[in-house]
């Protein structure tokens, strides 16, 4: 039982690339989400899914995209990379009695 | 809509005295409230919640909180203050029911340190 893992650790990417950040559970959990975490502004809900198929936004939604075609993975896609998209980000999956963070991305756009 | 402010950023205790991290939140419904602890470059690791019942729940690395509907308060202690504790700490809410029960709004966050 590995938990919820995420890919890469860590990336530098360049404004205007593109790039998926990976999530994946082993956990047969429905909900799975995504955040951000920045210095001082703690972490914020960029987007979250409820289910298969099912997905909406979070506080912080802009720039990123995500889909969940299957129960363990979820997505988080920067279309078109911006300095602002740098920050740590955090992908989470929840029972019904808790939720479940991964280790973190930390991605740099230069 | 709901939020969490955590009154201040930068908590300085000595080792072996007591921890005492603030956390108010706001909600429009009976809140899910959850603490979780981040060491450096790691990820996020709960420390305690409440849900529903008693009050004063008890954690983790011997930490508790407890809940005061009336001022809309989950304040996190710890007795006796270890070198280890220190971190940064997160105070968060959700609101109850349907698929938005771990739809997580996070305080800004806490940093501890532990002077020996």
């Amino acid at each position: 039982n590995a938990g919820v893992t995420q890919t890469p650790k860590f990336q530098v990417l360049k404004t205007g690339q593109s790039m998926t950040l990976q999530c994946a559970q082993d956990m047969n959990h429905e909900y799975m989400s995504w955040y951000r975490q920045d210095p001082g502004m703690g972490l914020r809900l960029i987007h979250y899914s409820v289910g298969a198929g099912i997905t909406d936004q979070g506080e912080v939604p802009n720039g990123y995209n995500v889909s969940r075609s299957t129960t363990e993975d979820f997505p988080l896609r920067l279309l078109s990379a911006a300095p602002s998209q740098t920050s740590v980000y955090f992908c989470a999956s929840s029972s019904t009695a808790r939720e479940y963070f991964g280790p973190g991305t930390r991605l740099t756009v230069t | 809509a709901q939020s969490v402010t955590q009154l201040g950023s930068h908590v300085s205790v000595s080792e072996g005295a007591l921890v005492l991290l603030r956390c108010n939140y706001s909600s429009s419904v009976p809140p899910y409230l959850f603490w979780y602890v981040q060491y450096p470059n790691q990820g996020l690791q709960l420390l305690l919640k409440y849900t529903t019942g008693a009050t004063l729940v008890k954690g983790i690395n011997g930490f508790e909180a407890e809940f005061k509907k009336s001022e809309t308060s989950f304040h996190l202690t710890k007795p006796s203050a270890h070198m280890s504790d220190a971190a940064e700490y997160f105070c968060a809410v959700s609101e109850t029911g349907g698929g938005s029960n771990y739809k997580l709004t996070f305080g800004k966050g806490t940093l501890l340190t532990v002077n020996p």
